[in-house]
């Protein structure tokens, strides 16, 4: 019944490992969306992909690189972690780039 | 200057009053607005979208004012469960994304 799902849900990890988060949308919708939300809350986008292609390149470290094997899947490889990584992911899909974004539950990523 | 900016509260309010927030947003070409509202720890869900006449939706009015770029929400009759954080969204048709404000925290007290 889950419309957008995300795992794992947490994830800690050291410093300079490579890790991904995977998420799955069964909604039929055409567009995914990767947002991250650090301490003060703000939520910002870092990709957004319609039909598998890249629409959205936020200002984002190249060790981020997300996949998108179909329409329903969009994942999140981020390599070399850094500290500063520590946030949750959100993954969100959208009937097209205006409608409502539907949210995953997060993936709250911890570096030590 | 932030893109979408929200006063980040905490308001706290008892049951039954009435609270009112504001957000502003720097990009004019925007097109569509939205309030979502996210529980702690929880994912951002949309509460309602905003359009220019104003809408009402229950207990909740938003109104839009384009020339002065601000969005409202009002909440009537609080509940307990309206205790959350409300994000101020706006699509730019420039640049085809959803902008999120840092949120308004409301805190609905018995």
């Amino acid at each position: 019944d889950t419309a957008v799902s995300q795992t794992p849900k947490y994830l800690v990890t050291q410093m300079g490992n490579d890790k991904s988060i995977k998420c799955e949308q069964n909604l039929g919708h055409d567009t995914m969306y990767w947002y991250k939300q650090d301490s003060k809350k703000f939520l910002k986008i870092m990709f957004s992909y319609n039909n598998k292609e890249l629409i959205i390149n936020e200002t984002v470290p190249n060790r981020f690189s997300p996949k998108s094997p179909d329409k329903a899947h969009l994942n999140l490889h981020i390599n070399s972690l850094e500290l500063g990584d520590s946030a949750v992911y959100f993954c969100a899909s959208s009937q097209d780039g205006t409608a409502e974004q539907f949210f995953g539950p997060g993936t709250r990523l911890t570096v030590l | 200057r932030k893109e979408v900016e929200q006063d980040p509260g905490p308001f706290n309010v008892p049951e039954g009053a009435t609270v009112a927030f504001n957000c502003t947003y720097s990009n004019s070409a925007s097109q569509s607005f939205f309030w979502y509202r996210q529980d702690c720890r929880k994912e951002p869900k949309l509460l309602m979208s905003v359009y220019s006449s104003g809408n009402e939706d229950g207990r909740f009015t938003a109104q839009l004012n384009r020339a002065s770029q601000y969005i409202s929400l009002l909440i009537r009759d609080s509940k307990l469960s309206d205790s959350a954080t409300y994000l101020c969204v706006v699509f730019g048709s420039n640049d085809y994304k959803l902008s999120f404000g840092a949120g308004t925290t409301v805190t609905v007290r018995a």
